[in-house]
């Protein structure tokens, strides 16, 4: 079966520093990985996605995420944060029967 | 109107009430979902629809009932709900033979069961 681990619930950082958000997936066959944000109130919206293409993949707002089947990963990263970022991440695979599986989310604090 | 929509955005119903939540998409998509988002808990898939048929119940309770009337609007109706069910219901859709299986989510009603 295909699951997401986000490896941490909360990732502080200071506006203008990098920012890191760990994912690891499993998966009986090659995955289709995406990531949304949801800032508080409003629904999800998607960043990136991964459709065994190009494995370092490019999203909205100057985040992209990597992904390295020898690691099982799906990292979201973004070389300098900003105050909108703060937001919670989802790191989600697609079964491919029309099923998204969620990972349980991290949520990024952009720190002045 | 561009996107799924969802109205009310907010709800407040008493356990013996009786309601509808209603999600609306504009991206020409085929399939459609529920999901509910409680506190410190993964999204659960409530229910999917696809080509105007139900092809996923999850083990949701009967007080939950879901209508897809056509490829655009998806509601949700309610009735004699627990406290438990208080949580932010999203919609969402996507192409029902779309190879990635992207949705696009609206942005949800905040339901409070008293």
């Amino acid at each position: 079966a295909q699951s997401v681990t986000q490896l941490d619930s909360h990732v502080s950082v200071s506006e203008g520093t990098p920012v890191l958000l760990r994912c690891n997936y499993s998966s009986s066959y090659s995955p289709s990985l995406f990531w949304y944000v949801q800032h508080p109130n409003k629904g999800l919206q998607l960043l990136l996605k991964y459709t065994s293409a190009a494995t370092l993949v490019k999203g909205i707002n100057g985040f992209e995420a990597e992904f390295k089947k020898s690691e099982t990963s799906f990292h979201l990263t973004k070389p300098s944060a900003h105050m909108s970022d703060a937001a919670e991440y989802f790191c989600v695979v697609s079964t491919g029967f029309q099923k998204l599986v969620f990972g349980t989310g991290t949520r990024l604090l952009v720190s002045p | 109107e561009t996107g799924v929509t969802q109205t009310p955005r907010h709800l407040v119903m008493g356990m013996t009430n009786k309601k509808s939540l209603k999600c609306e998409q504009h991206l020409g998509h085929n399939a459609m979902y529920w999901y509910k988002q409680s506190a410190k808990k993964p999204l659960e898939l409530m229910f999917v629809y696809s080509l105007e048929e139900r092809v996923e119940n999850n083990s949701v309770p009967s007080r939950f009932s879901p209508e897809c009337p056509n490829s655009s609007h998806l509601f949700l109706h309610l009735h004699t709900l627990q406290p438990e069910d208080s949580a932010l219901y999203l919609c969402a859709s996507s192409q029902a033979r779309g190879t990635y299986n992207e949705q696009f989510f609206g942005p949800g009603t905040r339901l409070t069961v008293l």
